[in-house]
């Protein structure tokens, strides 16, 4: 099985800075990347799909791009609804999450 | 309106399985695959496996393989997941989405407790 590693696990920021999350995959997956949001209590939220494809009606701040191996979310301006956990997940082969990265202010 | 609508919460004894339902608007999975995924009190996200919805067939992780069943009944564009010889840390909540999820099913609590 394919391992998903995200980093950091941890990351503190502040509301308008520009934040950079980084999923590696342990074989290429190509582009078969998505990334989702998740706050309490809430089933995951669709950000990005085939590693950089905007879901509809997610705002333009976010961002993904990479290929193969390594893959990046880009937030351009922290907005307060951006604080929740984000979370990789490969479907190539067939499917895996990273551990997910815990986005909170500082 | 596009949801995907899963069964309702479980308890259930250790060594005993389980079964949760997922119910979608039928083209969401026309020619799609459908994924569980599960995930326990502060824990991550944890894929439990697939199903490609027109031809049954079925991917799961080797974690789980021995233990997991997933099928769907194309008659009622519905998916189910059964996971087998529960033990305590099999109690999270059980999601189903499509691939990649742009649609999720609400989550089903299952509670594994003697």
């Amino acid at each position: 099985d394919i391992q998903m590693t995200q980093s950091p696990s941890i990351l503190s920021a502040s509301i308008g800075d520009r934040i950079t999350i980084t999923c590696r995959a342990s074989q290429s997956i190509d582009r078969s990347l998505a990334w989702y949001q998740q706050k309490p209590g809430m089933a995951p939220k669709l950000l990005i799909f085939k590693a950089s494809i905007l879901e509809t009606g997610v705002p333009s701040r976010f961002s993904g791009s990479g290929s193969g191996t390594e893959f990046t979310l880009t937030i351009g301006s922290l907005q307060p609804d951006d604080f929740a956990i984000y979370y990789c997940q490969q479907y190539d082969r067939p499917c895996s999450f990273g551990q997910g990265t815990t986005l909170e202010i500082k | 309106q596009r949801q995907l609508v899963q069964s309702g919460p479980e308890v259930k004894r250790p060594g005993t399985s389980v079964k949760v339902s997922c119910r979608g608007s039928g083209f969401i999975f026309k020619g799609s695959a459908v994924q569980w995924a599960r995930q326990a009190r502060g824990q991550p996200l944890e894929w439990l496996g697939w199903i490609v919805f027109n031809t049954g067939d079925t991917n799961y992780p080797q974690s789980l393989q021995q233990r997991v069943t997933i099928t769907r009944d194309m008659s009622t564009s519905t998916v189910y997941i059964e996971l087998s010889s529960l033990t305590s840390d099999d109690t999270a909540i059980y999601y189903c989405a499509t691939i990649p999820g742009h649609y999720w099913g609400q989550g089903t609590l299952v509670a594994v407790s003697s």
